[in-house]
Order: structure tokens, then sequence, then C-alpha cells
């Protein structure tokens, strides 16, 4: 089974408007991260959010966490040429050390 | 803002000759990890390290891999006789690891792409 699948996995939207990127995850997670990565380029830690939270922010970024469903999505608001790029979410889990990652969606905001 | 650096950026290798990526981890972080991405593909976990040791690896790091903390600042990855399918971008990350809000979170280099020609 596949840990971390984003969804979709290609996202065009206009400058301005909100992006909404969502991962699932099959098994128990500690914590769940979302990361950017520009074409070819490092990956840049967003945010964390543990099991037991539910929503952070961090400046135009919420991620909220459902683990009855097992599924986080990452709302970029007011997004910006600058944003383009690809999202990933990465979980682990207790006892785990390792980020497991999905796919990724690429998200390209056009001017 | 301290950060993950990574040595070289970019590096080309014959088949099966050995290469070393250069890792230098956040300066005060416990925890070390090596990723893997091939061209398009999800980012993949290699092996994480800690105490001087290895705590876990994956299935694609055979006795072809090693690492090494020669130092207390450095962080290596050895692939003794490189392979075509070698060919990908190599992460390293690193954690802080106890008491703090960020201690769980993993901060990654800007890689090393490796080309194995």
């Amino acid at each position: 089974s596949q840990q971390g699948e984003e969804d979709p996995q290609a996202l065009s939207i206009q400058e301005g408007e909100n992006a909404t990127m969502n991962c699932s995850y099959k098994t128990s997670i500690n914590n769940l991260q979302w990361y950017r990565q520009n074409s070819g380029r490092g990956l840049v830690h967003l945010i964390l959010i543990r099991s037991n939270e539910r929503e952070k922010h961090s400046g135009r970024l919420r991620v909220t966490l459902d683990t009855s469903k097992k599924s986080s999505s990452l709302l970029i608001t007011a997004s910006r040429a600058a944003d383009t790029a690809s999202y990933f979410c990465a979980t682990d889990t207790w006892g785990a050390q390792k980020l497991v990652f999905g796919q990724g969606t690429r998200l390209t905001i056009n001017p | 803002e301290p950060e993950v650096t990574q040595t070289p950026s970019h590096q080309v290798t014959q088949m099966g000759q050995e290469v070393i990526l250069r890792c230098v981890p956040i300066s005060n972080h416990l925890y070390f990890y090596w990723y893997r991405q091939i061209l398009g593909q999800k980012v993949e976990f290699l092996v994480s390290f800690y105490n001087n040791e290895i705590s876990e690896k994956s299935e694609i790091f055979d006795d072809q891999f090693s690492v090494e903390r020669p130092d207390g600042s450095n962080f290596t990855l050895k692939i003794r006789s490189t392979k075509l399918e070698d060919s990908a971008m190599y992460f390293c990350a690193s954690r802080h690891g106890t008491s703090g809000s960020s201690y769980n979170e993993q901060f990654f280099g800007p890689g090393t792409r490796l080309t194995v020609l």
C-alpha cells in the first residue's frame, strides 16, 4: 500500500485564487509534514502537524489533519506566481524515523 | 537561518566508479538521513543515522551503500560501485530530535544530482 498519496496530481489556478491539495495515507502516523519543491531543486519544509492536532496555520498556509479519514489538506491562500512548485506530504510513524513521501501535486499559478 | 548543505551539487561518474556525496547537517541536530529521488518519481528513504550508527535502512540501501560521520560536522553517503540506476537526486536531511516545538521536523539540503554514465 502507498503511504502519503496526494491529489490532485496537477493543479493550475489563477494568481490570487486559493489552492487546495489533499494527502491520504494508510497507516497510523505520528506526524505529517508538507514540503515544497521547485523544479529540480531541494525540498523546503513548510509545516508539520502532529497526529493530535487538527489544524495549523503558517502565514498563507493552512493545514488540516483528519486522522479518522487518514487525510490531510494544504490550503494556500491568495496564491502568487512564486508558489508554482510541487508539493509533497510526508508521514512518519511511531518508532520509525523515516519519512514516507507521496507522489506530490504539481501546482501552477498563472499570472 | 541554519540550513543543511550538500556538495557537490552535481556529480557525473562512470558506471562502476565510487562516489562520495557530502552533507553538513544543521549543527545541533542529532538525527541524519539520506533520501533519493529518481527523476519524475517520489522521494524515497535510504537510511537514518543516530549516535554514530545506522538506525534504519531501506531495501534500496544494500551493500553498495555506506554512510559515515567522519567528524563532528560532515555526514557522507558512499556508493562503492555505481550503476546506471543509481542516477538520481540525493537529499540529505537532519532533525533535532530532542525537546522543542520543531524537534520532529526534518530539514533537507538542496540535493546532489548524481548522473551515472
